[in-house]
């Protein structure tokens, strides 16, 4: 099994910032790799595609790098309704799939 | 717009079976264009993905829910439905239906439902 591990789990920043969090699979997954925002009490959003790719309708102060195992997610000029937890899921080992385990984003 | 609603049991007591669908519109269920999957979300807790479903009928399921979980396709409803036998508390969360898109370089599940939340209590 892939394990998908995310860093930090927590991280606290202000409206304007720019945050970066990391995702790093166990093993190589190539650019399988998509990026989800949830909102408290909602569902999963898709953000990124294709470790880099934007998903239509999604704002471009969203950016995802990486390939292998190393991935990021980057979001540039926070605004108050960037403040959620954010996931990555590896896609490699389709049609089985796993997720990190969450980065909560808090206003500081 | 796809759109993807789970209704079901909200309350199971332990060791009995947990039974949710997922109605489907603005697609079909059989399009070979598309997956489905579920995942489940226990409350406070992170995203895990439980299984997977083509329009074949080929289903993929976790390991760890491999021998108590089922996932079926009913096209004439074109709705999903998912079946738990033999449940724990530890199988309390909020139930996700989403839609496995197939690119080149990755799959990823867009749209997902509101999900259901379904609570194992006696």
């Amino acid at each position: 099994d892939i394990q998908m591990t995310q860093s930090p789990s927590s991280m606290s920043a202000s409206v304007g910032d720019r945050v970066t969090i990391a995702c790093r699979a166990s093993q190589s997954i190539g650019s399988y790799l998509s990026w989800y925002q949830q909102r408290p009490g909602k569902s999963p959003k898709l953000l990124i595609y294709a470790a880099s790719s934007l998903h239509s309708g999604v704002p471009s102060r969203f950016s995802g790098s990486g390939s292998g195992t190393d991935f990021t997610l980057t979001i540039s000029n926070l605004q108050p309704e960037d403040f959620a937890t954010y996931y990555c899921q590896q896609s490699y080992t389709m049609p089985k799939y796993s997720f990190g385990q969450g980065t909560k984003l808090d206003i500081k | 717009q796809v759109q993807l609603r789970e209704s079901g049991s909200g309350l199971v007591k332990p060791s009995q079976t947990l039974s949710l669908t997922c109605a489907v519109s603005g697609a079909s269920v059989n399009s070979g264009a598309y997956s489905w999957s579920w995942v489940r979300q226990p409350p406070g807790k992170g995203l895990e993905w439980i299984g997977s479903i083509y329009h074949s009928g080929g289903a993929y399921y976790a390991p760890s829910l491999e021998s108590r979980l089922t996932i079926s396709i009913d096209e004439s409803k074109n709705h999903l439905s998912l079946t738990l036998t033999a449940v724990t508390a530890a199988d309390t969360a909020v139930y996700y239906c989403v839609r496995v898109i197939s690119g080149n370089l990755a799959n990823w599940f867009d749209p997902w439902g509101q999900g259901a939340l379904v609570t194992v209590s006696s």
